[in-house]
């Protein structure tokens, strides 16, 4: 099973800054690498796909990059809307694993 | 605008069953893959089961292997979720989940129905 990494696990800035959250696969993944956003008490919503690719609907402020074990999902300018738990996703290898996420908090 | 709907999760004994039911609408059911998702309240997210869009195809993670069934029935556009021998470590919240790829691509997900699994 793939081990996905996220660091690190609290992040605490303030609106309008950028940020940069990690993502390491104990194992190669190709590009199958998603991240997904989740607000206290919703269901998570997918952002990235294919490491790089901003799913329908999500602001430009968000891209993601990586390939093989080493991913980064980047926020240009933090909304107040933006502070959520961040997961990311594999799907190069089965079974499919989910990273503990990373908590973006309000400074 | 996609929809999806989770009924069925309540408390339930150790050894008991339950059946979740998820309410598809607003797109074509019959040609995405689903899937349920968990999440133990504060923790992280896991893949627990799939679908094939015709209902001929199905996956199990190893933990609920055996004890849980996935089914759909696309002419009501629903999917559903049998679950048996219940542990207390199957406690989450069930996510009925969209696959926009036909491999494990999330991009609909429901707001989830509690199952506790305690004495």
């Amino acid at each position: 099973e793939i081990v996905l990494t996220q660091s690190p696990a609290t992040l605490s800035l303030s609106p309008g800054e950028r940020t940069t959250l990690s993502c390491r696969a104990s194992h190669s993944v190709s590009s199958y690498l998603a991240w997904y956003q989740q607000t206290p008490g919703q269901a998570p919503r997918l952002l990235i796909y294919d490491a790089s690719n901003r799913a329908t609907g999500i602001p430009a402020r968000f891209s993601g990059s990586g390939s093989g074990t080493d991913f980064t999902l980047t926020i240009s300018s933090l909304e107040p809307e933006d502070f959520a738990v961040y997961y990311c996703q594999q799907r190069g290898d089965w079974p499919i694993t989910f990273g503990q996420g990373t908590r973006l908090e309000i400074k | 605008e996609v929809q999806l709907v989770e009924s069925g999760g309540g408390l339930v004994q150790p050894g008991g069953s339950l059946r979740l039911s998820c309410a598809a609408s607003g797109f074509s059911f019959s040609t995405y893959w689903m899937h349920w998702v968990r999440q133990v309240p504060g923790k992280g997210l896991v893949w627990v089961s799939r679908i094939r869009n015709d209902g001929s195809t199905t996956g199990y993670a190893d933990s609920v292997k055996g004890r849980f069934t996935i089914s759909r029935d696309n002419a009501e556009n629903t999917l559903y979720l049998q679950m048996n021998s219940l542990r207390v470590e199957d406690t989450a919240v069930y996510y009925c989940v969209r696959d926009s790829s036909g491999y494990y691509r999330f991009d609909s997900w429901g707001q989830g129905t509690l199952v506790t699994v305690s004495s």
